[in-house]
């Protein structure tokens, strides 16, 4: 059972370039979270899902897109990275009672 | 939207107990989260209140008065591992953003031998 699993773990990217992060989990929750994490600035929510096909704006949507196309996956896009884009993303799912948030490892990306 | 508000940093001894508070402002409170995160790891689960009242756990508890949107995290007994960051988080329940989760900036908590 591998739970929340983020992909890359690692990533460098250059100004203007584009990538997916993705996010998998296995135990069939509905409600899905990509957040990310700066010194000082705790987590702070980019979009979130709940359920199959929906998308919502979190508190910083600029500049990041996402979709869930099938339940199992989240994926965050990034279409032109920015240096304010460093940092390290984390996806998190919520378990169908409400009362667990389960995280993935972390993603930690560099923009040069 | 969420207004979570928790003490930047806190440093207590070995062996003593320390309270980490938590205040929130929301228009459609749904359950508060306390999770522990050590430095370079993602975030683990501590606790779960969604009624008024003390949650004990162990060398942990939490306590939340929704009526005065605050809650604390109790650790008892602390010891050197206990350092980290503590985060208290906050669903939302108000119809256009439900399920939304919102999290404090965290505590960084320093445990002295």
């Amino acid at each position: 059972n591998a739970g929340v699993t983020q992909t890359p773990k690692f990533r460098v990217l250059k100004t203007g370039q584009s990538m997916t992060l993705l996010c998998a989990q296995d135990m069939n929750h509905e409600y899905m979270y990509w957040y990310r994490q700066d010194p000082g600035m705790g987590l702070r929510l980019i979009h979130y899902s709940v359920g199959e096909g929906t998308t919502a704006k979190g508190e910083v949507p600029d500049g990041y897109n996402v979709s869930r196309l099938k339940k199992q996956n989240f994926l965050l896009g990034l279409e032109s990275a920015a240096p304010s884009q460093t940092s390290v993303y984390f996806c998190a799912t919520l378990d169908s009672s409400g009362n667990t948030i389960y995280f993935g490892e972390g993603s930690w990306l560099t923009v040069v | 939207g969420q207004n979570i508000d928790q003490p930047t940093e806190m440093t207590a001894t070995e062996g003593a107990i320390v309270q980490i508070n938590c205040t929130y402002q929301t228009s459609g409170f749904n359950g508060l989260f306390w999770y522990q995160q050590h430095a370079g790891e993602a975030p683990t689960f501590l606790s779960y209140n969604v009624l008024d009242g003390l949650e004990e756990k162990g060398r942990f508890s939490s306590f939340l008065s929704r009526s005065k949107g605050y809650s604390y995290l109790l650790l008892k007994e602390l010891q050197m591992k206990d350092s980290a960051s503590y985060l208290c988080a906050v669903r939302d329940r108000r119809g256009s953003t439900l399920g939304r989760l919102y999290f404090g900036r965290g505590t960084q908590l320093t445990v002295w031998p």
